[in-house]
């Protein structure tokens, strides 16, 4: 089945540690997304790439680092840095970066802190 | 003001009755808007998409745009319990070629039965 695939479901993490999210896809999309969604609010961008070893900041990427090394990849790590990582976190994907094209979402990382 | 606004509700109506789901938008020059569906838990659902001022029509949903007034809005036709979800209301804001996916921070509707 073509689709996204998000990992852990569930991710806690220590102080001080630097914990990474996975996000694979088999759709050919060019471009992926990371949003960060807390309880009651919409979807904050993090990080995004419309195409291999490029990527942008979104509005909330401090504490955050990504890479694009294969087409199908895009993991987040979630860096010591970021005081306040507890949240859902999605990944998205477009079949390419232009303005109106949907994206489409895995199912999604919690990541709490321990 | 923010860029993507939406009535958090909770917005209830009976079963069978017609659900309207409202978004207003900051950014003239957005050309496409969304709307995803999100059950407690899960991830966005994209639902549907518009471009063209008018109606767009898919099965019990139709999604309405209105770039001159910056709105957008969503109905449901003959809401069923399983619509009971957040709906989020999505804005691409132009920036070159791309132009970044905005979010409303959702409504939540409840369908009675």
């Amino acid at each position: 089945d073509g689709g996204i695939t998000q990992s852990p479901k569930y991710l806690f993490r220590k102080e001080g540690q630097n914990v990474t999210l996975s996000c694979e896809q088999n759709l050919n999309h060019d471009a992926m997304y990371w949003y960060r969604q807390d309880p009651g609010q919409g979807l904050r961008l993090i990080y995004y790439s419309q195409i291999v070893n490029d990527f942008q900041k979104g509005d909330i990427a401090e504490g955050y680092s990504v890479s694009r090394e294969k087409k199908e990849s895009f993991p987040l790590t979630v860096t010591s840095a970021q005081k306040n990582p507890t949240a859902f976190y999605l990944c998205a994907s477009s079949i390419s970066p232009t303005r109106l094209q949907p994206q489409h979402f895995g199912d999604g990382t919690r990541l709490s802190i321990l | 003001q923010k860029e993507v606004e939406q009535n958090s509700g909770p917005l209830s109506v009976p079963e069978g009755a017609i659900a309207s789901l409202n978004c207003t938008y900051s950014d003239r020059g957005s050309q496409s808007f969304f709307w995803y569906r999100q059950y407690s838990g899960k991830s966005p659902e994209l639902i549907m998409f518009i471009y063209s001022n008018g109606d767009k029509e898919d099965g019990r949903f139709t999604a309405q745009l209105n770039k001159a007034s910056q709105y957008v809005s969503l109905l449901i036709r003959d809401s069923q319990p399983s619509d009971s979800a957040t709906y989020l209301c999505a804005v691409n804001i132009p920036s070159g070629n791309t132009g970044k996916l905005i979010f409303g921070q959702g409504t939540t509707l409840q369908v009675k039965p």
